[in-house]
């Protein structure tokens, strides 16, 4: 029973277009929202995060929006780079003061074309 | 300043071998998880430490899994009499204690184990 989903294995894109990552939740305790990149023979590494009680965290070329009441967030990215190619998982916690384990996806892998 | 860093980087075990992967977090850092991630899947959580409190085993699939934080740093996850479905990537985390940054996990490389 996976409780967060990304429904696209991979994503392919042009460079200088926008990237939209989707990634879909069934937890309706989950209270915090993150995204994570990866390399090949890397850990992932944190990229932007939202909490439930916002519906938008922009950072740089970085954006997630939350639709809590579709259980639904996304990842935009513009414009894309080709550096940007990796796999992008989307996380999800219901730490509320305890453990803040996260429940990960399956992961997009992003190709931006040059 | 220093990530988070696990040896071995690779690992080939026969089928029945124990195996010990290590993990050191960063500096500071008073959460520690343990996560593994097999062909094709995402990150499954496997077992939290958080300072001296007692550690949250519920991820870990079997009573042969089992692992130590000692001294609230260092960290060895122990797989005793390994099967071959435990081939995967063993990755490690930690992250500070506060506010949101207790959700923000920074991951070590990774162990790969190869049971054969």
């Amino acid at each position: 029973d996976q409780q967060v989903k990304q429904n696209s294995p991979s994503l392919s894109v042009q460079e200088g277009r926008i990237s939209i990552l989707n990634c879909d939740y069934t937890n309706s305790m989950f209270d915090y929202f993150l995204w994570y990149k990866k390399y090949p023979a890397e850990g992932p590494t944190f990229l932007i995060s939202i909490s439930s009680i916002k519906d938008k965290n922009e950072d740089g070329r970085f954006t997630v929006f939350l639709n809590k009441s579709a259980k639904h967030l996304s990842l935009h990215i513009v414009p894309s780079q080709p550096g940007d190619s990796a796999v992008y998982f989307c996380a999800a916690s219901a730490g509320g003061g305890s453990n803040y384990k996260l429940t990960f996806g399956k992961g997009t892998l992003l190709t931006v074309n040059p | 300043g220093a990530g988070v860093s696990q040896s071995p980087s690779n690992k080939v075990t026969e089928k029945g071998k124990d195996v010990e992967l290590r993990c050191d977090p960063i500096s500071g850092h008073t959460a520690l998880y343990w996560y593994r991630q097999s062909l094709g899947q995402g990150l499954e959580f496997l077992i939290y430490f958080q300072g001296n409190s007692a550690p949250d085993k519920s991820g870990l699939p079997s009573d042969r899994f089992s692992a130590e934080r000692t001294g609230g740093s260092v960290s060895t996850l122990t797989i005793q009499r390994t099967q071959q479905e435990d081939s995967a990537v063993y990755l490690c985390a930690s992250s500070p204690r506060g506010g949101t940054a207790s959700y923000e996990q920074y991951f070590g490389p990774g162990t790969r184990l190869t049971v054969t």
